[in-house]
């Protein structure tokens, strides 16, 4: 087990481009959640999904990202019409849905919007 | 879920004991006390959580206070590996897929 791996790691785009990043979890992972970071600041929540379903979405998540799982294993996050205020690191993170709700993230995908 | 409040920065000699505080004044009382850290530019790592009682792992121990409004993350012996961002949130559950809050965190730097 590798653990959690994102992909690309680094992403550079023109402001008004549509990027697509990539999570793979953990393999007996049920939960999958999507993070973003700005410089100097923790983590913020964006979304959340038990197998397939997404069960909750942050109100950072515009009508310009969209996040599927399609079949419970990998998820992608899409982002529409870059702005430059999308800067920012992209982290993954998976948790089983049994026992303890450990949180395991990826490295994250840096993505710089110019 | 409750706030909580660190100190942006702390400083620890390598090989003493690193005490990282936290006050989370609100919390309630279904809520745990978990502690993170994010070393530069790598995803977080869980450390430690816990409820009421102090708890302890081969990473850390955790002290809570007995009204539950703060806590103390120590690393007993820190190594300059353990520099990095250290986040105390405060969270419904431990088991549910709930999301964590991250605040700011503390930056300890373990100096030679």
């Amino acid at each position: 087990d590798t653990g959690v791996s994102q992909n690309p790691r680094h992403k550079i785009t023109k402001r008004g481009q549509n990027v697509t990043f990539r999570c793979d979890p953990i393999s007996e992972h049920n939960r999958l959640y999507w993070y973003r970071q700005t410089l100097g600041q923790g983590p913020e929540f964006l979304t959340y999904f038990q197998n397939e379903a997404q069960l909750e979405k942050s109100r950072l998540l515009s009508d310009r990202f969209s996040a599927e799982r399609p079949k419970g294993s990998f998820s992608t996050l899409e982002i529409q019409r870059t702005e430059q205020g999308d800067s920012a690191m992209y982290l993954c993170a998976s948790s089983q849905m049994t026992g303890l709700d450990e949180q395991f993230f990826g490295p994250g995908t840096r993505l710089t919007v110019l | 879920d409750a706030k909580t409040t660190q100190p942006p920065s702390m400083d620890c000699a390598e090989g003493r004991a690193a005490n990282l505080p936290c006050n989370h004044s609100t919390i309630s009382g279904n809520e745990y006390v978990y502690w993170y850290r994010q070393i530069h530019s790598q995803g977080p790592q869980y450390i430690i959580h816990g409820l009421k009682n102090n708890e302890t792992n081969e990473m850390a121990s955790l002290i809570i206070t007995e009204d539950r409004k703060s806590s103390t993350l120590i690393l007993p012996h820190a190594t300059l590996r353990d520099t990095a961002v250290y986040y105390c949130i405060v969270r419904v559950g431990e088991t549910s897929g709930s999301r964590l809050t991250f605040g700011e965190g503390t930056q300890l730097t373990v100096n030679p």
